[in-house]
């Protein structure tokens, strides 16, 4: 079964320095991964996903995320942290099995803290 | 062009009482989903449907039941609410696609439920 594991519950760093959210996954067949971010009281919201096009994912907000077959990671990264970045995000695949149509399997989040 | 709504958005119920939560989407969806997020949990499946008329259980489904009547809505019911089933339920949808497998879940904004 497909999973995906984020590393670190909290994470904290200043503002305009670099942001790293770690995600492994773990997959018998070729991974379809997904990055949400979750403000307060709201739901979640797409930022990027990987696809197979393209190893290096662009996504919103100044987002991007790499697909590292060798690593089996797809972490999260955007060059300077802004106040507004503070959120939950969630890593998320593809369950891959009974069709596809099951949904998507998500880790179990990291908060982002942006340090003035 | 709303996207996925939910209804309620709160909810206090005591313990053995029933209601049922409401998801709309006006993106001509064929996949809907249930989901409840705890704290340190991520998101977990409850139940989805894969189409009108079909339903099928998730990872947590006990407790719950579904129904989808008409394509554009999926209806979550408590049957005898526990303290356990205090939680955040989110809904989401998905289409389907010649790469369905890339597509991704767009969310609602969740509804509060507290068991008491």
């Amino acid at each position: 079964a497909q999973s995906v594991t984020q590393l670190g519950s909290h994470v904290s760093v200043s503002e305009g320095a670099l942001v790293l959210l770690r995600c492994n996954y773990s997959s018998s067949v070729p991974p379809y991964l997904f990055w949400y971010v979750q403000y307060p009281n709201q739901g979640l919201q797409l930022l990027l996903k990987y696809t197979s096009a393209a190893t290096l994912v662009k996504g919103i907000n100044g987002f991007e995320a790499e697909f590292k077959k060798s690593e089996t990671s797809f972490h999260l990264t955007k060059p300077s942290a802004h106040m507004s970045d503070a959120a939950e995000y969630f890593c998320a695949v593809r369950k891959n099995s009974g069709g596809g149509a099951d949904g998507l399997t998500f880790g179990k989040g990291t908060h982002l803290i942006i340090q003035p | 062009n709303a996207g996925v709504t939910q209804t309620p958005k709160f909810r206090v119920l005591k313990t053995g009482q029933s209601m049922t939560l409401l998801c709309a989407q006006d993106m001509n969806h064929e996949y809907m989903y249930w989901y409840r997020q705890d704290p340190g949990m991520g998101l977990r499946l409850i139940h989805y449907s894969v189409g009108e008329g079909t339903t099928a259980k998730g990872e947590v489904p006990d407790g719950y039941n579904v129904s989808r009547l008409k394509k554009q809505n999926f209806l979550l019911g408590l049957e005898s609410a526990a303290p356990s089933q205090t939680s955040v339920y989110f809904c989401a949808s998905s289409y389907r696609t010649g790469g369905w497998m890339n597509t991704e879940a767009f969310f609602g904004q969740g509804t509060r439920l507290t068991v008491v």
